[in-house]
């Protein structure tokens, strides 16, 4: 069964604080996502991955980075974290070029920040 | 720029019968594809259906089938038959050839009343 884990459903933080969502895929896909859900705006893309050490900022980037090391492993890194930023945060993958193209998503982080 | 619009931020829909969510994309690619997202509430998404740009011929999932007007740039999701467990977040989403950047509408939340 594919899956793509991600570390943490919910979390309370305080405003200031570092954060670190933390997701893995047993696919060996090569793309990995970060999106940020919220209620009357859909999904919004904060960054992306190609290949290991690589990232691309996605249409809401600031305030955040990511982190690439391993294939498996894709880490969204809240630097320090404001009350605008609390979310439900998705994590994706997807094969690059081939298959279906379909995305699979992990269950989501719901972070707080107070 | 590459843009999805679900009009309806919420539909209903009596079991047994049939619905239909609609979906409108911007694009200037000719190769793309397009997608059903669902999500049931505080699950996990999951794909629904998928359909190529190059196909003419709409895309079917037993109950779940698309009408793809591809001049128009439209892509509705019919369900038949709907089921109480069809009650969930449903996201259009599209996404270029190499998969490394999906776009998402702002989602149709659907209501199946028994």
């Amino acid at each position: 069964d594919v899956k793509v884990t991600q570390s943490s459903r919910y979390l309370v933080k305080r405003t200031g604080e570092k954060v670190f969502l933390e997701c893995v895929q047993d696919m060996d896909h090569e793309n990995m996502f970060w999106y940020r859900q919220d209620p009357g705006l859909g999904l919004r893309l904060i960054y992306f991955s190609y290949d290991v050490k690589m990232k691309e900022k996605g249409d809401i980037p600031e305030g955040y980075s990511v982190s690439r090391e391993k294939k498996e492993r894709f880490s969204l890194i809240l630097e320090s974290a404001s009350t605008n930023q609390t979310s439900m945060y998705l994590c994706a993958s997807s094969g690059q070029g081939k298959g279906t193209g379909e995305l699979f998503f992990g269950e989501g982080s719901r972070l707080t920040v107070l | 720029a590459q843009t999805v619009t679900q009009s309806q931020p919420e539909m209903s829909v009596q079991e047994a019968e049939t619905v239909t969510l609609s979906c409108t994309y911007d694009t200037s690619e000719s190769d793309y594809y397009l997608f059903w997202y669902k999500q049931p509430p505080s699950r996990q998404m999951i794909l629904v259906i998928r359909q190529e740009a190059y196909k003419q011929q709409n895309a079917t999932e037993n109950r779940f089938s698309v009408n793809f007007q591809k001049a128009a740039k439209s892509f509705s999701l019919k369900i038949s038959d709907s089921q109480l467990g069809d009650a969930a977040m449903y996201f259009c989403a599209y996404t270029v050839h190499n998969f490394n950047k999906f776009y998402f509408g702002s989602g149709t939340k659907l209501n199946v009343k028994p």
